[in-house]
């Protein structure tokens, strides 16, 4: 099946460890998106990546680092320096410009 | 970045219309109004898109005014499976969507 996947799906670290977190996508779709929700909130923007090794800062990128080595991967690393990173982290993909495709997300949660 | 604005709730009697409003007075002319749901939890699921012009899909109805401020989500015949939170966006250059808070319905029996 097609899709994108996060893993894992809860996470747990303590403060000031980075934590990266995984996204992959078997569509082929050259663009890729992480965002952060914190509850009863919208989405923001964290990163995004147009094509591979390339990729912009979002609305909220401070504090997190991405990488986009492959196609279908854009992982996102939670550093030390993100004040409130206990969130829900989802990532999404397009092709084009076309809808975007999210995947079930990730729950961190920092001690 | 165009913003949304919609009512943060709203209650939907089973096997009747739901019409979900919503604001975007910012929008600019190439920027196209998406609407996505998300069931608790889960990663948002894409309903439908449109520009100018109203849209129909499988799934629901868009109605965009002639000045493209506002537009309205039908699900025609709403079931206990579309409860969820429900969001109005904005893809704007660079294939970036901008959510707003979102209206939570809840459908009942």
């Amino acid at each position: 099946d097609g899709g994108i996947t996060q893993s894992p799906k809860y996470l747990f670290r303590k403060e000031g460890q980075n934590v990266t977190l995984s996204c992959e996508q078997n569509l082929n779709h050259d663009a890729m998106y992480w965002y952060r929700q914190d509850p009863g909130q919208g989405l923001r923007l964290i990163y995004y990546s147009q094509i591979v090794n390339d990729f912009q800062k979002g609305d909220i990128a401070e504090g997190y680092s991405v990488s986009r080595e492959k196609k279908e991967s854009f992982p996102l690393t939670v550093t030390s320096a993100q004040k409130n990173p206990t969130a829900f982290y989802l990532c999404a993909s397009n092709a084009d410009y076309n809808e975007q495709f999210f995947g079930p997300g990730t729950r961190l949660t920092v001690l | 970045d165009a913003k949304t604005t919609q009512p943060p709730s709203m209650d939907c009697a089973e096997g009747r219309a739901a019409n979900l409003p919503c604001n975007h007075s910012t929008i600019s002319g190439n920027e196209y109004v998406y609407w996505y749901r998300q069931i608790h939890s889960q990663g948002p699921q894409y309903i439908i898109h449109g520009l100018k012009n109203n849209e129909t899909n499988e799934m629901a109805s868009l109605i965009i005014t002639e000045d493209r401020k506002s537009s309205t989500l039908i699900l025609p015949h709403a079931t206990l499976r579309d409860t969820a939170v429900y969001y109005c966006t904005i893809k704007a250059a660079g294939n970036k969507l901008t959510f707003g808070g979102g209206t939570r319905v809840l459908v009942k029996p």
